[in-house]
């Protein structure tokens, strides 16, 4: 069964600080990797994908895939209590559009 | 751009009855849409594919009869809940693939059932 795994948390991280999310899925073959943003109540919102090894930066986010090690992680650079919502991975099933997603890391952004 | 907007935002019905919820992508076309479930402080639970002009591929344990996914065009996908009854009040989000991209898939806002 494909899987993607995250740490539940939750992950307390000071205001202005790093906040590292990770996660590792099982399908060796997975070609399309997904970071989404989910505050409570609401509908996720995408935050980044990421389809090579190494990293990828938008704003305040950097998203790093290691294939060899079926690992991908966000980096939240100075980390806001804004940010402090439920993170999910989600990485693209081969053959269709579905995605397999992890059970979300919440994260707790501490002023 | 890929805006995906939902219909109603929220929605209280009488058990036994039936409840329409829309789901739009505004600003690209979509040929799939997905559907799904969230119950409180749970995961998302993908409820059924939906592929414009063809027939929705539905989960496991997921009744067709009872969630009725129309996509009839390539922007608007519908989920008709039938005879609802108070154990399917949930949160039911949408999403659609802008395949004109990486294939991302970008959420409605959901909708909040509430059966009565």
């Amino acid at each position: 069964q494909k899987e993607v795994e995250q740490n539940s948390g939750p992950l307390s991280v000071p205001e202005g600080a790093i906040a590292s999310l990770n996660c590792t899925y099982s399908d060796r073959g997975s070609q399309s990797f997904f970071w989404y943003r989910q505050y409570s109540g609401k509908s996720p919102e995408l935050i980044m994908s990421i389809y090579s090894n190494g990293d990828k930066e938008d704003g305040r986010f950097t998203a790093q895939l290691n294939k060899a090690s079926q690992y991908v992680s966000l980096l939240i650079r100075d980390s806001q209590p804004s940010d402090s919502a439920t993170y999910l991975c989600a990485v693209k099933a081969q053959g269709n559009y579905q995605l397999i997603w992890g059970a979300g890391t919440k994260l707790i952004i501490k002023p | 751009g890929a805006v995906v907007s939902q219909h109603p935002s929220r929605v209280i019905c009488k058990s036994g009855t039936s409840v329409k919820i829309e789901c739009r992508s505004l600003d690209f076309q979509a040929t799939t849409m997905f559907w799904y479930r969230q119950f409180p402080k749970q995961s998302l639970m993908l409820m059924a594919t939906s592929n414009e002009g063809s027939k929705a591929t539905y989960e496991q344990g997921v009744e067709k009869d009872k969630f009725l996914i129309n996509h009839a065009s390539l922007t608007l996908s519908t989920l008709t809940v039938t005879s609802a009854h108070p154990e399917d009040s949930s949160f039911y989000i949408c999403s659609a693939v802008w395949t004109s991209g990486g294939d991302e898939q970008y959420f409605g806002p959901g909708t909040r059932l509430t059966v009565t």
